[in-house]
């Protein structure tokens, strides 16, 4: 199993430029996450999939948008870049049982730089 | 204001010293998750604790959650250079959301640098 997946590990993107981060979880998990790392800010949600079909806002949902392809497959896209979505980008999956204790297990990361 | 605060933010330690790392909150903690980052990499998860009191091992890492649920540590026995990295926690801070189904959040990490 590779766990979760991203793509891809690096980016450098102009101002105003748009692109996708792909995240994918072989786990047949239910939920998905993404979340960004910044220093000194720790790890913030951006946005959730509880389940397929469905996704909703975390704590810095804007400038993002974000789709739920598949139980699989949840992707993260900017619109339009801008030098303050320079970040470290990580997704995550977890089984979601409805209870509490349910891991999440996270991708290896997509570094952003926006100039 | 940063509901899992971390402490301390960094600490270097000499390989085989005992350290301790703290997670505290002013909110109960429905979940409790210890990770670790190696840097530029991802989070390995460790350790997750449930119950008030709860006590959990693995080799020679130690974490525990307080009976109040509002605070939790990592200790690590006879630390080595592996041992290195970025450990962060990670909370559930509702009772309605298992696993964090709408997201964990996080303390801002403790920075662990092993001397030999």
């Amino acid at each position: 199993n590779a766990g979760v997946t991203q793509n891809p590990k690096f980016q450098v993107l102009k101002t105003g430029q748009s692109m996708t981060l792909q995240c994918a979880q072989d786990m047949n998990h239910n939920s998905m996450y993404w979340y960004r790392q910044d220093p000194g800010m720790g790890l913030r949600l951006i946005y959730y999939s509880a389940s397929e079909g469905t996704t909703d806002k975390g704590e810095v949902p804007n400038g993002y948008n974000v789709s739920r392809l598949n139980k699989r497959e949840f992707s993260l896209r900017l619109e339009s870049a801008a030098p303050s979505q320079t970040s470290v980008y990580f997704c995550a999956s977890s089984e979601w049982t409805g209870s509490v204790g349910d891991t999440q297990y996270f991708g290896p990361g997509t570094r952003l730089t926006v100039l | 204001s940063q509901e899992l605060e971390q402490s301390p933010q960094s600490l270097i330690v000499q390989e085989g010293k005992n350290l301790t790392i703290n997670c505290t909150s002013s909110k109960t903690l429905y979940g409790l998750y210890w990770y670790k980052q190696k840097y530029g990499e991802g989070l390995i998860f460790l350790m997750m604790l449930q119950k008030g009191g709860e006590e959990k091992s693995h080799e020679k890492i130690t974490a525990k959650l307080d009976e109040k649920k509002q605070q939790s540590s990592l200790h690590i026995t006879a630390s080595q250079p592996s041992h290195a990295g970025i450990y962060l926690c990670g909370a559930d801070m509702s009772m309605y959301s298992g696993g964090g189904a709408d997201g964990l959040t996080f303390g801002k990490g403790t920075h662990l640098i092993i001397q030999p």
